[in-house]
């Protein structure tokens, strides 16, 4: 079975830490999509990445990275030199790149929020 | 800019009531999703549609229905709303060419209070 988790419930930072957010998946496809979504107070998610199984590569998008193993099945995103609009809630996703009941299914974590005092 | 919108921010309602949440998407998108969002639950599935008039049920179907009967709009009913459907609702959107990638789009969510 699917299944996404994201084991922080909240995690609390100072202004300028670094900050890294966990993420474990579980899957029997071995082609399947991992995602980040941000969902700041606003309350809309923003997609904020997309890594396909076969590209372990990490990716670095400025003050953003993201950890991918598939040995451990982890995808862990770490926000560097965090700042108080990082404060969100953060998910994690999963979807397999096989139909299932007629669309690709969005396999959502718990989520985890952060907040960054100044 | 890619665009979903819906109808209500906060929505206060009395059990029983009936309950309609609109969301409108504009960048022609075959696909639509109604999810419901909780604490230390996630994002959970509730319907999605495919094409006009057509609907598949989801994770969480129970005490809910849809209707999609034109491509832009997709509306999340609540029959007869109970206050275990206090909940944030979230719309969103997909391409069918693009469904592989399934970059879903979403909208600002509804918060549902019943009462």
């Amino acid at each position: 079975a699917q299944k996404v988790t994201q084991a922080q419930t909240e995690i609390s930072v100072v202004e300028k830490e670094d900050v890294t957010l966990d993420c474990v998946y579980e899957t029997r496809d071995t082609t399947y999509y991992l995602f980040w979504y941000k969902q700041p107070p606003s309350g809309e998610l923003v997609f904020l990445i997309r890594r396909n199984s076969f590209d372990e590569q990490n990716e670095i998008s400025g003050r953003y990275s993201w950890n991918f193993q598939k040995s451990t099945s982890s995808f862990n995103f770490t926000i560097t030199a965090s700042q108080v609009v990082d404060s969100a809630v953060y998910f994690c996703a999963l979807s397999e790149a096989g139909f299932s009941g007629g669309y690709n299914k969005l396999i959502f974590g718990a989520g985890t929020r952060l907040a960054v005092h100044p | 800019d890619v665009k979903v919108t819906q109808s209500s921010r906060y929505l206060v309602k009395r059990t029983g009531e009936k309950v309609f949440l609109e969301c409108v998407q504009d960048m022609d998108h075959e696909n639509m999703f109604w999810y419901r969002q909780d604490p230390g639950l996630g994002l959970r599935l509730i319907y999605f549609s495919y094409d006009v008039k057509m609907k598949e049920k989801g994770d969480i179907p129970e005490g809910y229905s849809v209707s999609r009967e034109k491509k832009e709009r997709f509306s999340l009913i609540l029959e007869s709303a109970s206050t275990n459907q206090t909940s944030m609702y979230l719309c969103a959107s997909s391409s069918l060419t693009r469904q592989i990638y399934n970059e879903q789009f979403f909208g600002p969510g509804t918060r549902l209070t019943v009462l």
